[in-house]
């Protein structure tokens, strides 16, 4: 099984400041996922990246593949980013998720 | 957004009783996943679906059956509900295996 570790575990940030998520795995994979989850429970894919760096508005998504780790940044963070962030491997069909970043983003 | 559909959204339930939560989707996907989510732990696999018919088990499988007789959808049974079921359940769809996966809003099951 692969051990998906995410950091930090809770994260609170002024609005406007730039955010930094963090997950490692402990398996070689075939791709690496990030995932938002907004109180009230709906759960979002952001973002699925097997090498390299992507970017979607104001979220950018990094992975290195040697070092089996990846990261999430939120640049000028928003009250309406306040979501948990979840970081999941992948090998095959199945994911093996972490147990999240809980994000408030105070104004 | 993807097409899927959970029900119930909520239920209340005492031990003993069998339940059945239901998975919708109107896109045709592939695979279909059952996943619970407690506090403290990520999201956990407890079955999966590759087809009609084609079913296997996920990580804490023990106590739930699962079945896929048309491809649209994928139900979860607990056939003696125990308290430690108690969980927020999500079904997950993919066209391909490796794709994002799209989920559906929860189900929230409460066993007293």
């Amino acid at each position: 099984k692969n051990e998906v570790e995410q950091s930090p575990q809770n994260l609170t940030a002024q609005e406007g400041e730039f955010i930094t998520i963090n997950c490692s795995y402990s398996v070689g994979i075939s791709a690496l996922h990030w995932l938002q989850q907004h109180p009230g429970g709906g759960i979002v894919s952001l973002f699925m990246l097997s090498s390299g760096k992507k970017k979607h508005g104001r979220l950018i998504a990094t992975i290195n593949i040697q070092e089996k780790h990846s990261s999430l940044h939120i640049t000028a963070s928003h009250p309406r980013d306040s979501a948990v962030y979840i970081c999941a491997a992948s090998s095959g069909y199945a994911l093996n998720f972490g147990k999240g970043t809980s994000l408030l983003v105070t104004p | 957004d993807a097409g899927i559909t959970q029900s119930p959204r909520h239920k209340v339930t005492e031990t003993g009783t069998p339940v059945t939560l239901r998975c919708h989707q109107t896109e045709n996907h592939r695979y279909m996943y059952w996943y619970r989510q407690d506090p403290g732990h990520g999201l956990r696999l407890i079955h999966y679906s590759y087809g009609v018919k084609d079913t296997d088990k996920g990580e804490v499988s023990d106590g739930y059956s699962v079945s896929r007789s048309k491809t649209e959808d994928f139900l979860l049974t607990l056939e003696s509900a125990t308290s430690s079921q108690t969980s927020v359940y999500f079904c997950a769809i993919s066209d391909v295996g490796n794709q994002p996966q799209h989920f559906g809003d929860g189900t929230r099951l409460s066993i007293l």
